[in-house]
Formats: C-alpha cells, structure tokens, sequence
C-alpha cells in the first residue's frame, strides 16, 4: 500500500532563509508523487510533481524537490523564503488500479515565515 | 477559465437535514473525486467516479452517496448528516494523459466547502 509521511507539522523560518519540508514515502512500485499547498481560507493548488523523468523537479515560486529513491524520499525546498511561502503543504503520492485510484495526503507541514 | 466550482462555500446544518454539495468542472474530465480534510489527518477519498454512471467507494463513504450523471458534475450527497461530518470538503477532477494513465497526472481541485452539522 502506498503513503506517505510528513516529518514536521510545522517549521517556521525567517524571511530570506532557505526552506525544507520533508516527506518520506512507501510504494510498492515506483509511485508518482506531487507536492500541493494549500494557502488559508483557499484550495489547493499543485507546486509540482515528479514523473520520473528526472529526480530533481522544480515547481512554481522558486520551489523544486528531489527524488531519492535509496531513501524514499521527496523533500521540498525552496533557496530563500518569502512572506507570501506561509501556507500548509501536502505531500502526495497518486495511488491507482484499473479500477481507479485516488491521491494519498500526508498529514501536512504548516509553513510560519517570519519577518 | 479551467475551473472546478463548488456549491454552497459555506454550510451551517443540523442533524438529519438531507444536503446536496454540487461539484462542477468545465474541463471535460473524465475522473471525479470528493475528499474531506479533517485536521491532522490530511485530505482522505470519500467517492470517486472514473466516467459517466461509474463511482465507485473512496476510504471513508460511510454516510455519503454520489452520482454522475453528467461528465461534468459530480454531487455529493448527505442523506442524513450527523456532527462528525463536520469538516471541509474539496471535489477534484483529472483527466488521463496520453496513453490513458491517470497516475502522474495532477488532480485540480476546487476551493472547498465548509460543512457544519449541529
């Protein structure tokens, strides 16, 4: 069974300093997964997912992950964070049958920027 | 604009009032799906429908039902709410890539609907 597993429900950083957000993941074949965030009072909106066409992916806002597969790993980072970064993040894994699928949620890691 | 809309944004109920939540995409997707976040926990699957009058049981369905009529809307329904369905609901559709996967694609969502059931 596929899932996922935030490490931080929260991480706070200051404005200008670099961002991580971690997640680890557990496939039983070579999963497809996405980061979202979601800001407050909003839906959720795709940062960028990985398709295995490259390990290292980059999404929108200056964000990108890297795929490590020996570590089941998808962090999410970001070189320097911005006021407007604040928000909650997910970390996904796409789990799918011929029947159908759904996404997998982490639990999430609500992002603090300070000032 | 490529959008998913749900109605109502907002909902104050009261036990074992029957409540329709309408989702609607203008994307031509053939997936549809309706999750429900619940603090901590994440955004879990309660219905999802891979085409027309095809739906078929997400990991929580107890309480729902769904239909899809249509390919372009997918209503989520609550015959009889009771307080632990409170939470904030968000309808998502896709569509296959080329090769008819869904696996890599992403899923759009819409902004959600805040259910309260007194």
């Amino acid at each position: 069974a596929q899932s996922v597993t935030q490490l931080d429900s929260h991480v706070s950083v200051s404005e200008g300093t670099p961002v991580l957000l971690r997640c680890n993941y557990s496939s039983s074949y070579s999963p497809s997964l996405f980061w979202y965030v979601q800001h407050p009072n909003k839906g959720l909106q795709l940062l960028l997912k990985y398709t295995s066409a490259a390990t290292l992916v980059k999404g929108i806002n200056g964000f990108e992950a890297e795929f490590k597969k020996s570590e089941t790993s998808f962090h999410l980072t970001k070189p320097s964070a911005h006021m407007s970064d604040a928000a909650e993040y997910f970390c996904v894994v796409s789990d799918w049958t011929n029947q159908g699928g759904k996404l997998i949620f982490g639990q999430g890691t609500e992002l603090s920027v300070k000032p | 604009e490529a959008q998913v809309t749900q109605n109502p944004r907002y909902l104050i109920t009261v036990t074992g009032k029957k409540l329709t939540v309408t989702c609607s995409q203008n994307m031509n997707h053939e997936y549809m799906s309706w999750y429900r976040q619940d603090p901590g926990l994440g955004l879990r699957q309660i219905y999802y429908s891979m085409n027309v009058e095809v739906t078929d049981k997400g990991d929580v369905p107890e309480g729902y039902k769904v239909s899809r009529k249509e390919k372009r809307n997918f209503p989520l329904i609550l015959e009889s709410p009771s307080p632990n369905q409170t939470s904030l609901y968000f309808c998502a559709s896709s569509t296959p890539l080329a090769g008819g996967t869904f696996s890599y694609n992403e899923q759009f969502f819409g902004p959600g609907t805040r259910l309260t059931v007194l």
